[in-house]
């Protein structure tokens, strides 16, 4: 079974804070993804990472940053959390080639800016 | 652009209702089609991956069936326990092999006792 993990359920924090989202996946994926999701907006994609130390620009990438430095992890920063940045974050791996497509999504971190 | 729309918004059943969830696509070249649940603060569980018109997946109560512009999710006789929202995704030819999944709204069921 795939397993992607989040390393916060829940996290609150205020404005102006830099603020880490880790994601670990365990099936040795090479994408991996981060959206947002708010009602009424659905999922949006923030940025995505084909391989180690690449990163490309989702539909919304303002505000946020990314990092990957080894295959398994892949970290969104939030460089000045504003309130707007309130939202449920999800993690995303899929594997390349391989005939499959599939995305598999970690719980999610439910983040609030104050 | 590559568009998913999913109909209803919300759907309500009685227990042992069956019926179906409608998703719409537009996308330049379909490389695949997904659908996923998502329980209430939970990420989406994925369900299944159609490739080509005709093809149909089953799982437990669930169906999926598509033609070359929707995509509909059969429900055969649910319980309660398929309370859920249900989400559709698309996958373009020109997404690379980057796997970049275009998703709808989404369609939330309540199933009743």
């Amino acid at each position: 079974d795939v397993k992607v993990t989040q390393s916060s359920r829940y996290l609150v924090k205020r404005t102006g804070e830099k603020v880490f989202l880790e994601c670990v996946q365990d099936m040795d994926h090479e994408n991996m993804f981060w959206y947002r999701q708010d009602p009424g907006l659905g999922l949006r994609l923030i940025y995505f990472s084909y391989d180690v130390k690449m990163k490309e620009k989702g539909d919304i990438p303002e505000g946020y940053s990314v990092s990957r430095e080894k295959k398994e992890r892949f970290s969104l920063i939030l460089e000045s959390a504003s309130t707007n940045q309130t939202s449920m974050y999800l993690c995303a791996s899929s594997p390349r080639g391989q005939g499959r497509h599939e995305q598999y999504f970690g719980p999610g971190t439910r983040l609030t800016v104050t | 652009e590559d568009q998913v729309t999913q109909s209803p918004e919300a759907l309500r059943l009685q227990e042992g209702e069956s019926s179906s969830l409608n998703c719409s696509y537009t996308v330049s070249g379909l490389r695949g089609l997904f659908w996923y649940r998502q329980d209430p603060g939970k990420g989406p569980e994925f369900l299944f991956t159609l490739y080509s018109a005709g093809e149909e997946k089953e799982k437990e109560r669930l169906k999926a069936t598509l033609t070359k512009k929707e995509s509909f999710l059969h429900i055969t006789a649910p319980k309660p326990e398929d309370s859920a929202t249900y989400l559709c995704a698309v996958q373009g030819l020109f997404s690379g092999g980057y796997n970049k999944l275009i998703f709808g709204a989404g369609t939330r069921l309540a199933v009743h006792p």
